[in-house]
């Protein structure tokens, strides 16, 4: 049963970076989108972008200048940056697995969620 | 980017009711929408996906139907560990997905 469990801090100052990793157990990186998705407080799902088992990235244009996601097949992990933070990036930042099923793609696997506070 | 848009926002309902929630997309979509369920606290779990596919492992009462713009995630006879959000993901302009605001379910 492959399982997702992340981690990483939960109390940022404006303008720090934050960082999570996600590392995957139980199962392969090959063949699915690496994703990270966020949730402010009492709102809606925001996608913010994936990564493949090669390290292919794609980012929202809306944090695309302060994003990065990287790969480290070695470990089975993935991870998410971003950097200057601000309040409005305070959120409960999900990794999900992306799957494909004849071209459609779906979130069907969450790992349990971190929640980040960006407070001074 | 394409948005999604679901009604209501808020719905009251019984044990045992019939419940529709809606989802309205910007632009036709095809089938590329999927449905998931949020508990307080908890993950989106994913329920439908391709608008009607259901995932494995979540009970047949559950439903998805609808392409181009307009979809539907029905419930046939709610339980009580139905009362949850819900929200309705378009995946045809991938990678950029976009989700719904979400509908929440409450008990009447």
């Amino acid at each position: 049963q492959v399982q997702l469990q992340q981690w990483g801090a939960g109390l940022l100052k404006p303008s720090e970076t934050l960082s999570l990793t996600c590392a995957v157990y139980g199962g392969s990186l090959s063949g699915y989108s690496w994703t990270w998705i966020r949730q402010p407080p009492g709102k809606g799902l925001e996608w913010i972008g994936e990564i493949n088992h090669s390290g292919e990235t794609n980012y929202n244009p809306s944090v695309k200048s302060r994003v990065t996601i990287l790969v480290d097949t070695s470990k089975n992990q993935f991870s998410l940056r971003l950097s200057s933070v601000t309040a409005a990036d305070t959120a409960v930042y999900y990794c999900v697995r992306g799957q494909s099923s004849w071209n459609h793609w779906y979130f069907d696997l969450w790992g349990r969620g971190t929640l980040v506070t960006v407070s001074s | 980017d394409i948005q999604m848009t679901q009604s209501p926002s808020s719905l009251s309902a019984s044990v045992g009711d019939r419940v529709t929630i809606t989802c309205r997309a910007s632009q036709d979509i095809s089938t590329y929408l999927n449905w998931y369920q949020q508990k307080p606290g908890k993950a989106p779990k994913l329920l439908i996906y391709a608008a009607s596919s259901l995932q494995s492992g979540v009970p047949s009462r559950f439903s998805g139907s609808g392409s181009g713009t307009d979809f539907t995630l029905t419930i046939s006879s709610l339980q009580p560990e139905d009362f949850a959000s819900y929200y309705c993901q378009q995946s045809y302009s991938t990678p950029l997905y976009t989700f719904g605001q979400g509908t929440k379910l409450q008990i009447k």
